[in-house]
């Protein structure tokens, strides 16, 4: 069965400071992984994803994540953190080759970014 | 273009009492999941419709909970007897199938309070 680790439940970044969160996961097959934020009341709003190719992958709001197979993992990061990136963070993982796949959500890190 | 749309956006109710959440998704969008949020925390799984196939209700946490999709596009949850224990915000997302690795798009949810 596939799942998905955020080992951090909150993260405190000075502004200007470079920012990680961290994620890794676990499927059976090729992962598809995501990365979503979510602002106070409101949706999910979908960052980036990895479906394959280069493992540094590019998103909103200057937010990158890169893919490692070997440790499993897709940490998400920020060269240069703004007040206004502190959200909750989900990452997410789907198994590939099966449109039947769900895509199960890690638990969340809170990211604070202090002035 | 519209996004996903979830009525009501709260919901107030009293204990014992049957729900029900709607959730419009993307126009020709033929994936649609529901998940279960408490206080900012994780997303729970609850069900998951693709096209046609039958739905996956693995995460549904009680027979009071039952979720149906008409023509394939919008969806209701419908809670039975209504617990404090029920009390989250409810999300509903879709997504494009045409390729697995699409990401998903949210509502805002729907917060449900029962007293």
């Amino acid at each position: 069965a596939q799942s998905v680790a955020q080992p951090e439940d909150q993260v405190n970044v000075a502004e200007g400071n470079p920012l990680t969160v961290k994620c890794t996961y676990s499927v059976s097959g090729n992962p598809y992984l995501f990365w979503y934020v979510q602002y106070p009341n409101r949706g999910l709003q979908f960052l980036l994803k990895y479906i394959t190719g280069d493992n540094l992958v590019k998103g909103s709001y200057g937010f990158e994540a890169e893919f490692n197979k070997s440790q499993t993992s897709f940490h998400l990061k920020k060269p240069s953190a703004l007040v206004s990136d502190s959200a909750l963070y989900f990452c997410a993982v789907r198994e590939s080759g099966s449109s039947a796949s769900k895509i199960i959500f890690g638990s969340g890190t809170r990211l604070s970014i202090r002035p | 273009g519209a996004g996903v749309s979830q009525s009501p956006s709260n919901k107030v109710t009293e204990k014992g009492k049957d729900v029900e959440l709607r959730c419009d998704p993307i126009s020709g969008h033929t994936a649609l999941y529901w998940y279960r949020q408490s206080l900012g925390q994780g997303l729970e799984f609850l069900i998951y419709f693709q096209g046609n196939s039958a739905p996956d209700k693995s995460g549904l946490p009680s027979d009071r909970f039952s979720a149906e999709r008409t023509g394939g596009s919008v969806s209701t949850l419908t809670i039975q007897r209504t617990q404090q224990e029920d009390s989250a915000v409810y999300l509903c997302a879709s997504s494009s199938q045409g390729y697995i690795g699409q990401p998903q798009h949210f509502g805002d949810g729907t917060r449900l309070s029962i007293l």
